[in-house]
């Protein structure tokens, strides 16, 4: 069966950066492209980018103004994102999550247990 | 960015009831829409996709309808494990966004 397992909780200082691993199993790690989703504490979901676990190519949201970069390791079937400069703001929850393409759309079928990620001095 | 509203944001309702949720994108994005459900301490899990289709595995009680810039999401009977936050995301262009959620609990 699918699965998608983010690694532990982690604490941050301001300043510092974060690397969060999402190791999937179940499916052909290369045939499809993983999405990064976060969750701020009482507020919605955001998007903030995807790579193509096949041929390595990313996309990031432009909100995240260059501090986050997503990367795999096709020989351990995981992708991380790390997120740098870190600041209170980037206190959530985040989640990776598989992309299926059908019909020209795009959605996320399996997603990770989440990470959460704090950030406090 | 493509801007997601839902409504209402919250709504308290029984079992057995026939539940509507509205979602409307600040342009037009054909029908490239989804629905997740969340609850509480848990990843979000796709309910419907393409603004109709319904995911493997839910109940036939979820339905979803809509195109261009307005859609609904409809639970025709409410179950126990159905309270839970729903949120809708256009796929329609990076990057891509999702409605503020709409919280239904136990009336």
């Amino acid at each position: 069966q699918v699965q998608l397992v983010q690694s532990g909780a982690e604490v941050k200082k301001p300043g510092a950066s974060v690397k969060v691993s999402c190791k999937a199993s179940g499916y052909t790690f290369t045939s499809y492209v993983i999405h990064w989703v976060r969750q701020a504490p009482g507020q919605r979901l955001e998007w903030m980018g995807w790579i193509n676990a096949g041929d390595g190519n990313t996309k990031y949201s432009q909100n995240f103004q260059g501090r986050v970069s997503i990367t795999r390791d096709t020989s351990a079937s995981t992708v991380y994102m790390e997120l740098s400069s870190l600041r209170s703001e980037d206190t959530a929850v985040y989640y990776c999550a598989r992309q299926v393409l059908f019909g020209g759309n795009y959605f996320f079928d399996f997603w990770g247990q989440g990470t959460l990620v704090t950030v406090s001095s | 960015d493509i801007q997601m509203t839902q409504s209402p944001s919250s709504l308290s309702a029984s079992i057995g009831d026939r539940v509507t949720i509205t979602c409307r994108a600040s342009q037009s994005i054909n029908s490239y829409l989804n629905w997740y459900q969340q609850k509480p301490g848990k990843a979000p899990k796709l309910l419907i996709y393409t603004a109709s289709s319904l995911q493997s595995g839910v109940p036939s009680t979820f339905s979803g309808s809509g195109s261009g810039t307005d859609f609904t999401l409809t639970i025709s009977s409410l179950q126990p494990e159905d309270f839970a936050t729903y949120y809708c995301q256009q796929s329609y262009s990076t990057p891509f966004t999702f409605g503020p959620g709409t919280k239904v609990d136990i009336k």
